[in-house]
């Protein structure tokens, strides 16, 4: 089960905001690996990959998003939220089957 | 520009069988895992299962009995199959493209296809 906290975030434009999620079970493969991802949702938008392997930014991922984290708990941060970063972020586990996701977090700009 | 395109019934009555169909468009078809995620209110993201280009397959197990996915790789598709739908499987279902190396990195998704099961 991933949990994630908290699951609405509101935000001032320019502060950082975070994003916590745990599962209940460690999520190092036994290939060594941590397959940890995060996800955002923008409304209208697909969905888009943020982060894989708990840190790893995937391309054109600007680089105020960050991820980090072993084990069962891990965080994604926004240095700087800009407007265009509202949206539901979701973390999601592959280490084991099924896939889950946590249950999102809402980022809004107060 | 990888594109995944997705299409299929948007309505079903209880006991009908769903039936989607991705097409993906541009990149390696071989290189990756094919995924089907649906997304509702009640279960937010919950995966469905994956196929890769040989046909081998991996099902949540709580959908397992009824789920069957394929793949054509002649033309680049792959398909969902869901048996004996309830409105609990009324959902927006997304096919995405999975990095083999990096499993769970969704990296590209369909645009969704809401589907409504209702009598």
């Amino acid at each position: 089960v991933m949990t994630q906290t908290p699951l609405s975030s509101p935000v001032t434009l320019g502060q950082p905001a975070s994003i916590s999620c745990r599962s209940s079970q460690s999520l190092v493969h036994s290939d060594g690996n941590t397959y940890l991802s995060w996800l955002q949702q923008r409304p209208g938008q697909p969905i888009r990959l943020l982060i894989y392997k708990i840190s790893n930014r995937f391309s054109g991922v600007p680089d105020r998003f960050s991820g980090s984290g072993a084990g069962t708990d891990f965080t994604l941060k926004i240095s700087r939220v800009e407007a265009e970063d509202v949206g539901v972020y979701y973390c999601v586990q592959a280490t084991q089957f099924p896939r889950t996701f946590g249950q999102g977090t809402t980022v809004e700009i107060k | 520009q990888v594109q995944l395109q997705q299409w299929g019934a948007g309505l079903l009555k209880p006991s009908e069988t769903l039936s989607l169909i991705c097409a993906v468009y541009g990149g390696s078809f071989s290189d990756y895992y094919w995924s089907w995620i649906r997304q509702s209110p009640v279960k937010g993201l919950e995966w469905i299962g994956e196929i890769n280009h040989r046909g081998g397959t991996n099902f949540n197990p709580s959908l397992k009995s009824r789920v069957t996915m394929s793949v054509d790789k002649s033309k680049n598709q792959f398909s969902l199959k869901l048996t004996s739908v309830t409105a609990a499987d009324t959902a927006i279902y997304y096919c995405a493209r999975e990095i083999i190396a990096a499993r769970g990195a969704f990296d590209y998704w369909g645009q969704g296809t809401l589907v409504t099961v209702s009598s």
